[in-house]
């Protein structure tokens, strides 16, 4: 159980282009679901923490206008990398905890999804 | 900010030997999890260390979490190339990020055959 899946798993863009990434909740409902980026050889960054049906809260250095964040019913929110660069290219990872579950619980994460912008 | 210092950050052996990674930080953490990371994949939970002192296994892994609840070590006995793989240890409390979590920078292990 407390299953996420991202998608896609890889994108080539061009850059000045847009993508988005899905992440679902297969099996159980998320209030609240998290984006990280994570370089080569390097551990997770925490983009933005992403709330069902309000604004997403992003973490210092993050602009929000370049990655905007939906999160529009309990088991989907989506991060769209607007005009992209050859800079964004990276490795977006969202988590997820189940609804009633506490901080000690552990996240779920979803397999990622390899950016590329040529 | 919370830190959690993640040691060593690379490190490849031969198939057969015994290695340990350390996470070590000055705060004290409700819980710390323990995960390992595939390339192209996300990070897969391995265990949760609640209470101080805790020791869990798996298989061949041992988790340890310190007394003060403020480090912890991963114990790998007679590694296989199937354990190759980013190991990340997350510190749990209010203090962290908003996902509630400080990750460690993260092992790179690499169990040569």
């Amino acid at each position: 159980g407390a299953v996420v899946s991202q998608h896609p798993s890889r994108v080539i863009c061009k850059s000045g282009t847009s993508v988005k990434i899905e992440c679902r909740s297969l099996d159980f409902q998320a209030t609240t679901m998290f984006w990280y980026r994570q370089f080569p050889k390097q551990s997770l960054m925490l983009m933005a923490t992403s709330n069902e049906g309000s604004k997403a809260t992003y973490e210092q250095g993050v602009e929000k206008d370049k990655f905007l964040i939906n999160h529009a019913s309990l088991t989907l929110s989506t991060l769209t990398v607007t005009s992209a660069h050859p800079e964004d290219s990276s490795f977006y990872i969202c988590s997820a905890r189940p609804v009633g579950q506490g901080a000690n619980s552990p996240l779920h994460f979803g397999n990622g999804t390899r950016l590329t912008v040529t | 900010t919370q830190l959690l210092e993640q040691s060593p950050q690379f490190l490849s052996i031969q198939e057969g030997e015994n290695l340990t990674v350390y996470c070590n930080s000055s705060s004290v953490f409700s819980s710390l999890q323990w995960y390992r990371q595939e390339p192209g994949e996300g990070p897969v939970l391995l265990v949760t260390v609640v209470t101080g002192g805790e020791v869990k296994k798996l298989k061949r892994l041992t988790f340890q979490f310190g007394d003060a609840r403020k480090d912890s070590s991963l114990h790998i006995t007679a590694a296989q190339p199937g354990d190759t793989g980013l190991y990340l240890c997350a510190g749990v409390d209010s203090g962290g990020g908003a996902d509630g979590l400080t990750f460690g920078k993260g092992t790179h292990l690499i169990i040569q055959p």
